[in-house]
């Protein structure tokens, strides 16, 4: 059973064009993040949230936003594509907390943005 | 700063052992993780040491050694399906993953 999942799978958009990402997950984590990941690259964090508390990573572009509206549901909007923002958008979750051990970040299988 | 090396690409035989490195300098650590990602997916979780020592699990092991900021990812019986790229990640003492730039291993028969 799917635990993170990201929707769409692949998205073409237009340059300028807004468009929104979805991720959802029936792991009840506390934690989500948002990552951007080009070809041969590490994974970028762009944003992630402690339950409703929202963490902008300081080089985050502010052409990308996010919402978390409850647990289970995260979405990454980017008001105005532009082609450097094609990439893969990968979704996780973790159930960390300061009191957990250790938590391994579970991804959702991403969704592969395309700008044209 | 914070940082992660790994080697960009390594090749090995169908049935051999290899060994991927990782070393970081990090703020903090609360562990360290390797993941398998193949092309156009997403990562999978394969291993994780907090303390020094070797983890194994099936063909795939993990050695930590805090002292050195070292880790390493061993798989053995190489199979043509573990051709991916190998990411280490390190979690800091903010709880935030810092990710290296991952190892392409090509497997040749």
């Amino acid at each position: 059973d799917a635990m993170v999942i990201q929707n769409p799978r692949y998205q073409v958009t237009q340059f300028g064009k807004p468009v929104t990402l979805s991720c959802s997950q029936t792991l009840n984590h506390n934690v989500m993040y948002w990552y951007q990941q080009k070809s041969s690259q590490a994974p970028k964090l762009l944003f992630h949230y402690y339950d409703k508390d929202f963490n902008n990573e300081a080089d985050t572009p502010d052409n990308f936003q996010s919402r978390r509206p409850n647990t289970s549901f995260c979405f990454l909007d980017i008001r105005s594509p532009g082609l450097g923002d094609a990439a893969m958008y990968l979704c996780a979750t973790s159930g960390g907390t300061a009191d957990v051990e250790h938590t391994e970040a579970f991804f959702g299988q991403g969704t592969r943005l395309t700008v044209v | 700063g914070q940082n992660i090396d790994q080697p960009t690409e390594m090749t090995a035989t169908e049935g051999a052992i290899v060994q991927i490195n990782c070393t970081y300098q990090t703020s903090g650590f609360n562990g360290l993780f390797w993941y398998q990602q193949h092309a156009g997916e997403a990562p999978t979780f394969l291993s994780y040491n907090v303390l020094d020592g070797l983890e194994e699990k099936g063909r795939f092991s993990s050695f930590l050694s805090r002292s050195k900021g070292y880790s390493y990812l061993l798989l053995k019986e190489l199979q043509m399906k573990d051709s991916a790229s190998y990411l280490c990640a390190v979690m800091d003492s903010n709880y935030q993953l810092i990710w290296g730039a991952g190892t392409k291993l090509i497997i040749k028969p």
